[in-house]
């Protein structure tokens, strides 16, 4: 099955800087990369995906990226702000099932 | 918030016992899903479902049994065959399997003495 491996797990940033996280993962046939982020004690929602047909996608503050020659797929959050302090798992995806990765806790320091 | 719901929000209960936690959708979609959350190790599938009437094992089944007799609902129920039941449990749905979204419950926090 696939293996999705997601560093680092913890990730400090001061305020304004910007954040890196990075997957990588086994299976050629994932075709789905979404990104989640979790607030304490918070349901997890998605703050990003991207399909294997792109290779990077904005929104905002935010973007993703794709190579699928190496496998893996990096998550890029700029001018962080303490609001952006959660754990972000990133995933991949073919047909029926989701992988997800350990997960990255991320603080962002005024 | 609304959507996909859980319940209870807490759940305690003796080693030996049968637990059922419950996840309820009125999103129409058709593919549900139950994850287990461990400190560290991400979300582990448990069981998913893609029509009423038909489910799939993930990769930590055991001691775990599901049922969806209805599309809204796809109730969990922890046997006292599983060997470390104590964990957040969280519930999904999509429209479809594939490149869709999954919109998670509030979670469950099950400990079990």
């Amino acid at each position: 099955g696939e293996n999705v491996e997601q560093h680092p797990s913890t990730l400090s940033v001061q305020e304004g800087d910007s954040a890196v996280i990075k997957c990588t993962y086994s299976d050629s046939a994932s075709n789905y990369f979404p990104w989640y982020k979790q607030e304490l004690g918070k349901r997890p929602q998605l703050i990003i995906d991207i399909r294997s047909n792109v290779g990077e996608k904005k929104d905002q503050r935010i973007a993703v990226t794709l190579n699928k020659t190496a496998k893996h797929f990096s998550l890029h959050i700029t001018e962080t702000q303490p609001e952006d302090s959660a754990v972000y798992f990133c995933a991949a995806s073919y047909g029926n099932q989701f992988y997800f990765g350990t997960g990255t806790s991320l603080t962002v320091i005024p | 918030d609304g959507g996909i719901t859980q319940s209870p929000k807490y759940l305690f209960r003796k080693e030996g016992q049968n637990v059922t936690l419950s996840c309820e959708q009125n999103l129409n979609h058709d593919a549900m899903y139950w994850y287990r959350q461990d400190p560290g190790q991400g979300l582990r599938l448990i069981y998913y479902s893609q029509i009423v009437n038909d489910f799939q094992k993930g990769d930590i089944a055991e001691g775990y049994s599901v049922s969806r007799e209805k599309k809204e609902s796809f109730p969990l129920t922890v046997t006292s065959a599983q060997k470390n039941p104590t964990a957040f449990y969280l519930c999904a749905s999509s429209p479809g399997t594939g490149w869709y979204e999954q919109y998670f419950g509030p979670g469950t926090r099950l400990t079990v003495t």
